[in-house]
């Protein structure tokens, strides 16, 4: 089985710290997705990540950034943080284009 | 603007009776469907997938419907079962990077 790990299922961090959150798959995939998820707004895509070195922007990657050295890890980063990036972030790998997305147990974050 | 919504996000049924969650999208394009299932405090998982090439698709107690002329998808579970008691997210591929677009979920609970 494919597993996807988040190295914190709760984090909680003062407004203007500099947040890392890591995500580690086991099964060699290609993609590699950042979403937040709110009540009433779904799953967002922040960003995402064909392979590595490489990243592009989801719908709401403002205020983020991610980095992607190995192929494995997959990092998101809250330059900032803010009271509104207070939510559950969960990344998630595919294989290809084809495949739909294993997800990781997700992290709580919250900003106070 | 959401591409793929779901308009009721709160269903309660009855065990043994049908559950139907319903979900629409705007973008014809899209060509593959996928429904996720997401406990508390865990990361969705995936559940059934259909094709655009297809209008039905089942396993075991869960069925999805597409009728793409009408942009609509719906999952049926049948017989309900208190362990299906969670969030159901619908998700369509499409877009640039051929990534998915999710729902903003329905949460089910099943009554004993």
């Amino acid at each position: 089985d494919v597993k996807v790990t988040q190295s914190s299922r709760y984090l909680v961090k003062r407004t203007g710290e500099k947040v890392f959150l890591e995500c580690v798959q086991d099964m060699d995939h290609e993609n590699m997705f950042w979403y937040r998820q709110d009540p009433g707004l779904g799953l967002r895509l922040i960003y995402f990540s064909y392979d590595v070195k490489m990243k592009e922007k989801g719908d709401i990657p403002e205020g983020y950034s991610v980095s992607r050295e190995k192929k494995e890890r997959f990092s998101l980063i809250l330059e900032s943080a803010s009271t509104n990036q207070t939510s559950m972030y969960l990344c998630a790998s595919s294989l290809d284009e084809n495949y739909g997305y294993t997800f990781g147990s997700g992290t709580r974050l919250t900003v106070v | 603007d959401q591409q793929v919504k779901q308009n009721s996000p709160s269903l309660s049924v009855q065990e043994g009776r049908i559950s139907i969650l319903n979900c629409d999208y705007t973008n014809s394009m899209f060509d593959y469907f996928l429904w996720y299932k997401k406990y508390p405090a865990e990361g969705p998982t995936f559940l059934i997938s259909i094709s655009s090439i297809k209008d039905k698709n089942e396993d075991g107690r869960f069925t999805v419907f597409l009728n793409k002329s009408a942009k609509h998808l719906s999952l049926h579970i049948v017989p309900s079962q208190p362990g299906d008691s969670a969030v159901y997210f619908c998700a369509a591929r499409g877009g640039t990077g051929n990534q998915f677009y999710f729902g903003t979920g329905t949460s089910l609970t099943v009554i004993p």
